[in-house]
């Protein structure tokens, strides 16, 4: 069984703060970890993932994210928030050959405060 | 198309009516998701499917609920006699294998209001 936990449903920063949302997962095995963003009235949009390799990834609009194996996490940073910052992020995690493992956490809600 | 096509963007129906969702996604892929967002919630698994295997419906919350997919391209999802705690936005994704690696391309999703 896999799960993921996002600390914090509700994240607010002011703007050119540095953005930290925390995800951890729990995996029996190895993890394919995901970071999704999802805008008002729309569909999530992938930010950046984690198959294997380095293990700091780096995704779109100047997001990264740091696998820790040791932690459990996969926490996704971003050094200075725009306002274009502001959505909903959602981690997920899945595992080789289960596409239909594929589980998401509960979501944070990203503010950016002017 | 250029990305996942979900229809209508916006439904509304009275308590007990049947409704229909449909998904259309990206061509050539061969995994296709239904998830359930519900306000303030995180995304719920409904259904998978994955090329011509049988679908895991481990996700349906109620035999009210199924989900079709012909010619391995468009899915249909059905709710029967709908309730108001149905009401939500329907997400449909879609993948190239569905082998947990490669992302998921994400509708814009239906909202459904049940009055």
């Amino acid at each position: 069984a896999q799960s993921v936990t996002q600390l914090g449903s509700h994240v607010s920063v002011s703007e050119g703060a540095l953005v930290l949302l925390r995800c951890n997962y729990s995996s029996s095995v190895p993890p394919y970890l995901f970071w999704y963003v999802q805008y008002p009235n729309q569909g999530l949009q992938l930010l950046l993932k984690y198959t294997t390799g380095a293990t700091l990834v780096k995704g779109i609009n100047g997001f990264e994210a740091e696998f820790k194996k040791s932690e459990t996490s996969f926490h996704l940073t971003k050094p200075s928030a725009h306002m274009s910052d502001a959505a909903e992020y959602f981690c997920a995690v899945s595992q080789l050959n289960a596409g239909n493992m594929l589980t998401f956490g509960g979501g944070t809600r990203l503010m950016v405060k002017p | 198309g250029a990305g996942v096509s979900q229809s209508p963007s916006n439904k509304v129906t009275e308590k007990g009516k049947d409704v229909e969702l449909r998904c259309d996604p990206i061509s050539g892929h061969t995994a296709l998701y239904w998830y359930r967002q519900s306000l303030g919630q995180g995304l719920e698994f409904l259904i998978y499917f994955q090329g011509n295997s049988a679908p895991d419906k481990s996700g349906l919350p109620s035999d009210r609920f199924s989900a079709e997919r012909t010619g391995g391209s468009v899915s249909t999802l059905t709710i029967q006699r709908t309730q108001q705690e149905d009401s939500a936005v329907y997400l449909c994704a879609s993948s190239f294998a569905g082998t947990g690696v490669e992302p998921l391309h994400f509708g814009n999703g239906t909202r459904l209001t049940v009055t």
